[in-house]
């Protein structure tokens, strides 16, 4: 079957820190890749997408290559800020399928 | 152009009682998609629909059902609420028409059994 496998959080950085949160998955067919992001009391919204093989997804200082020889899609920021404070969502969509495949999702927050 | 809203977005039931969830996606966007979101189960799928039709569906009981109108608005009902279905319920729209469509996500409507 397909699913996602991210890293446990919670994870806690003070500001400016490097963040990495890694993303496994496991696919039948050839999925896109995406990572969303959850504020509290929201939705979520989409944050960044991969659709193929070594392409690099990126917003908001944000980063995620597609490897595929590894499965993972981690999520990377060079100096993140407080308000950056969020729930991180990892997540698959197969080609030819509407249905999203979720991580467990990672709970960051950023001390100032 | 504007999201995907939902209402209510809050909603207290007793178990026993059903509800019904609205979501009205996206101008032009033909699939809704709807997901329950818990603390335990994480985001999990709940079904799709396309057109006024069910495309796909996740391994939800009966009890959870949902339709779309012409107009690509969206309900989704739960009958007979037990406890365990306290959740915020997601819905996205998209496009739909293509092999692969970026979802959009509405705020979600909470709902709370008792």
């Amino acid at each position: 079957g397909n699913s996602v496998t991210q890293m446990e959080g919670p994870v806690t950085l003070s500001e400016e820190a490097f963040l990495t949160i890694n993303c496994t998955y496991t696919a039948t067919g050839y999925p896109s890749l995406f990572w969303y992001v959850q504020y509290p009391g929201e939705g979520l919204q989409l944050l960044l997408k991969a659709t193929k093989a070594d392409d690099k997804g990126s917003n908001k200082g944000f980063e995620a290559t597609y490897r595929k020889e590894t499965t993972s899609f981690h999520l990377e920021k060079g100096s993140v800020q407080v308000s950056d404070s969020a729930v991180y969502f990892c997540a698959l969509i197969i080609q030819g399928a509407q249905k999203l495949v979720f991580g467990q999702g990672t709970r960051l927050t950023i001390n100032p | 152009k504007a999201g995907v809203t939902q209402t209510p977005r809050y909603l207290i039931k007793t178990r026993g009682q059903q509800v019904t969830l609205s979501c009205s996606p996206i101008s032009g966007h033909r699939s809704v998609s709807w997901y329950q979101q818990t603390p335990g189960q994480g985001l999990q799928f709940l079904f799709e629909y396309f057109s006024e039709t069910q495309r796909n569906k996740g391994n939800f009981p009966g009890r959870f059902s949902g339709r779309q109108f012409s107009n690509s608005r969206s309900e989704m009902n739960v009958s007979t609420l037990e406890l365990g279905d306290s959740a915020l319920y997601l819905c996205a729209s998209s496009l739909g028409a293509q092999l692969y469509n970026e979802q959009f996500f509405g705020p979600g409507t909470r709902l709370t059994v008792l």
